[in-house]
């Protein structure tokens, strides 16, 4: 099994400064990796599809990088909404999800 | 629009099994695979399998074979998810969500294991 360690567990920001997260695989996914945002009481929503590709729907300041074992995922200037946990799905051997990482309100 | 749309909150007893249905709309249903996600209380998110909407075949995660089953009906675009032997750990919100890339989530199914 593919296991996806996600880092730093929480980050505390202010909204207006960068967000950078991480992803990293136990072996190479390749670039069949996405990335989620979950709000409380909500179902996640996908943000970024095979690394770098962002959803439908997705504000341009969301963008995705890596590819092998190492992935960020970006916030270039956070929003009161982007307040939220986030975590990291690969696809390469079936399905296994990062354990996520809360974005804070500093 | 799509739309997935999940049955009610179930209580059930350990020992027992729990259904779930996903009603499917807004998209050719045989079209994608319907994969099954669950959340324990404060936990993170744990796949558990799939299922082919057209073909019907599945796959499941090692931690569920032999107590999970999932099926889909065409005729009334629906996925279930059937899962047995219930006990306290299984108390958790199971999510739908389409395709390869989970791009539509239904918006979950609390189920409370409690004796």
């Amino acid at each position: 099994e593919i296991v996806l360690t996600q880092s730093p567990a929480t980050v505390s920001l202010s909204p207006g400064e960068r967000a950078t997260l991480s992803c990293r695989a136990s072996q190479t996914v390749s670039t069949f990796l996405a990335w989620y945002q979950q709000k409380p009481g909500q179902a996640p929503r996908l943000l970024i599809y095979d690394a770098s590709n962002r959803a439908t729907g997705i504000p341009a300041r969301f963008s995705g990088s890596g590819s092998g074992t190492d992935f960020t995922l970006t916030i270039s200037s956070l929003e009161p909404e982007d307040f939220a946990v986030y975590y990291c799905l690969q696809r390469s051997n079936w399905y296994t999800f990062g354990q996520g990482t809360k974005l804070e309100i500093k | 629009q799509v739309q997935l749309v999940q049955s009610g909150a179930e209580v059930k007893k350990p020992g027992a099994s729990v259904k779930v249905s996903c009603k499917a709309s807004g998209y050719t249903f045989t079209g994608y695979y319907i994969h099954w996600v669950r959340q324990a209380p404060g936990q993170g998110l744990e796949w558990m399998g799939r299922i082919n909407s057209n073909s019907g075949g599945t796959n499941y995660a090692q931690k569920f074979q032999g107590r999970v089953t999932m099926t889909r009906d065409t005729s009334v675009t629906t996925a279930y998810m059937e899962l047995s032997r219930l006990t306290a750990d299984d108390t958790a919100v199971y999510y739908c969500a389409r395709d390869v890339h989970f791009d539509w989530w239904g918006r979950g199914t609390l189920v409370t294991v409690s004796s």
